[in-house]
């Protein structure tokens, strides 16, 4: 089982839809959750982070955490054609030492 | 404007060659790390360094050498013992928290290696 798994997609979604970008892990231990945006060829962004069960509500994105499902998810409300990236869940590495472990990431396509 | 600029943007290394990748960043943040992108692959921790003079190996540091003799500066040579050198690299660096608080990853715009 991978550490982060993630639906590689791509998730195409029209525009103005609500887009579910989905992520679980395996340490039950992680305490600390972000997604990141990656536009081709660049660097990715952080957008979301989220530390405790429930949503954080951020502008048009949205983080869920469940740690009893050690699932995490991002909501993209409103969709525009600007959203259509990779998106990368990252978990910190309990331990010390503030080590993210990355999925592999979920393209994400907006379509007019 | 804080950030963290790596250099040079694209790097081509010739078998048997060492190169290094630059890394400086102005946020004030004490920890760096050196991330390596591959497609279809998530990122994969090479290196990182919680303080000056001081770093740990991450996941995959065969074939890499890094240093942190300034709290900007942390570099990242790719020897030629790295056999498959190809990739993006990702430099990122974050506050460094006592406890529970920690933070996300700010990147650079990254170093794109490729082996000719």
């Amino acid at each position: 089982q991978k550490e982060v798994e993630q639906n590689s997609g791509p998730l195409s979604v029209p525009e103005g839809a609500i887009a579910s970008l989905n992520c679980t892990y395996s340490d039950r231990g992680s305490q600390s959750f972000f997604w990141y945006r990656q536009y081709s060829g660049k660097s990715p962004e952080l957008i979301m982070f989220i530390y405790s069960n429930g949503d954080k509500e951020d502008g048009s994105f949205t983080a869920q955490l469940n740690k009893a499902s050690q699932y995490v998810s991002l909501l993209i409300r409103d969709s525009q054609p600007s959203d259509s990236a990779t998106y990368l869940c990252a978990v910190n590495r309990p331990g010390g030492g503030n080590k993210l472990t990355f999925g592999t990431g979920t393209q994400l396509k907006v379509e007019l | 404007d804080g950030g963290i600029t790596q250099s040079p943007k694209y790097l081509f290394r010739k078998e048997g060659q060492n190169v290094t990748l630059s890394c400086e960043q102005n946020l004030n943040h004490d920890a760096m790390y050196w991330y390596r992108q591959d497609p279809g692959q998530g990122l994969r921790l090479i290196y990182y360094s919680q303080i000056v003079n001081d770093f740990q190996k991450g996941d995959i540091a065969e074939g890499y050498s890094v240093s942190r003799e300034k709290k900007e500066s942390f570099p990242l040579t790719v020897t030629s013992a790295q056999k498959n050198p190809t990739a993006f690299y990702l430099c990122a660096s974050s506050s460094r928290q006592g406890g529970s608080g920690l933070y996300g990853y700010t990147f650079g715009s990254g170093t794109r290696l490729t082996v000719v």
